[in-house]
Order: structure tokens, then sequence, then C-alpha cells
């Protein structure tokens, strides 16, 4: 069965440092693998997806994220962090046969000035 | 290009009611899907719909129901609501039929309900 972990309820940073969310999966095949952002009282908004090819994927606001299938993590990454960044991430693997995504529990991010 | 609408964006309703929210889709997105999202189980899907029909379900009870229509908008009803069915609603839609596709998942705003 699919299944996300992502281990950090909630990470604090100071602005313009690197930021590093982890995500862990469990998938039997080749993972279709997602993150998305949501602000307060917002939908979610796709930052990046990986299905197949290079592994180190580029996606939107200067995020980046690596899939490892030797580890099952697909982490997300940014070099430097801006207040603007702070919400609620989110990865997420879209299920087997179906058209539906398992969502993590997580990863609530504060920007300190 | 339209993002995905929900409609509406906030509701307040009492227990033992029901609701109906609405979600229109990207335009020739044909799948349409729904998750709930709370504070205490995240967010869990609730089904999705493929050319009018239902396709996948998620593990909640009958109350939760849905449908499609043929321009792809889809509504979800949810009768006789209690306490615990406070939550956003979201709604995705997607242009491919199975996994998202290459374009992944594009999701709404959300519907905000509170049941007092």
């Amino acid at each position: 069965a699919q299944s996300v972990t992502q281990p950090d309820i909630h990470i604090t940073v100071s602005e313009g440092a690197s930021l590093e969310l982890r995500c862990n999966y469990s998938y039997g095949a080749t993972p279709y693998l997602f993150w998305y952002v949501q602000s307060p009282g917002q939908g979610l908004q796709l930052l990046l997806k990986y299905f197949s090819g290079d592994t180190l994927v580029q996606g939107i606001k200067g995020f980046e994220a690596e899939f490892k299938r030797s580890q099952s993590s697909f982490n997300l990454r940014k070099p430097s962090v801006h207040w603007s960044d702070a919400a609620e991430y989110f990865c997420a693997v879209a299920s087997t046969g179906a058209n539906n995504l398992f969502f993590g529990t997580g990863t609530r991010l504060t920007v300190i000035p | 290009k339209a993002g995905v609408t929900q409609t509406p964006r906030y509701l307040i309703k009492t227990r033992g009611q029901q609701v109906t929210l609405s979600c229109s889709p990207i335009s020739g997105h044909r799948s349409v899907s729904w998750y709930q999202q709370t504070p205490g189980q995240g967010l869990q899907f609730l089904f999705e719909y493929f050319s009018e029909t239902q396709r996948n379900k998620g593990n909640f009870p009958g109350r939760f129901s849905g449908r499609q229509f043929s321009n792809s908008r889809s509504e979800m009803n949810v009768s006789t609501l209690e306490l615990g069915d406070s939550a956003l609603y979201l709604c995705a839609s997607s242009l491919a039929g199975v996994r998202g596709g290459h374009y992944g998942y594009t999701f709404g705003s959300g519907t905000r309900l509170t049941v007092v």
C-alpha cells in the first residue's frame, strides 16, 4: 500500500538560510511524487513533481527535490529561504491504478527574520 | 486559463442538515477528485469522478456522496452533518485518467465547512 511520511512536523529557519524538508514514501513500483505548498486558509499549490527521468527536479519559487530510490526519499530543498516561504508543505504520492493522492501529514515552516 | 473554482468559500451549517459543495475543474480536465482536510486526520481522499462516473472512493461513510456532470463540474453532498465533518474540502482536477498523468493535479482554494 502507498504511504508517505514527513518526519518533521514543524521546522523553523532564519531568512536566507537553506532548507530541506524530508519525505519518505512507500510504493511498490516507480512512484509519481509531488510537493505541494499551502498558505493558511488556502488550497494546495503544486511546487514540483517527479514521474521519471532526472532524479533532481526543479520547481517553482526556487525549490528543487531529489528522488532517491535507494532511500525511498523525495526531499525538498531551497538554498535561501524567504519570509514568504512560511507555509505548510505536503509531500504526496499518486496511487496505483487510480487517480488520487496519498499525502503526508505536512511540515509547517516558520521563517524568522 | 482559469483554475479550479470551488463554491462557496465558506459555509456554516447546523448538525443534522445537509450541504452541497461545488467544483468547476480546469477546462478540458475530465477527472475531479475531492479531499477532506482536518487538523487531526490531515488530507484524506473522498472520491474521484471521471467522465461522470465515480471510479474510486475513499474510506468515508455513505453520508458523503458526489456526482459529476457532463461538463465535468462536480458536486459533493454531505447529509446528516456531524460536528466532525467540519473541515476544509478541497477539489482537484487532472487532465489524464490515471495517476494524474504528467500534468499532475490542480487544486482549488477549498470550501471551509463549519458544523455547529
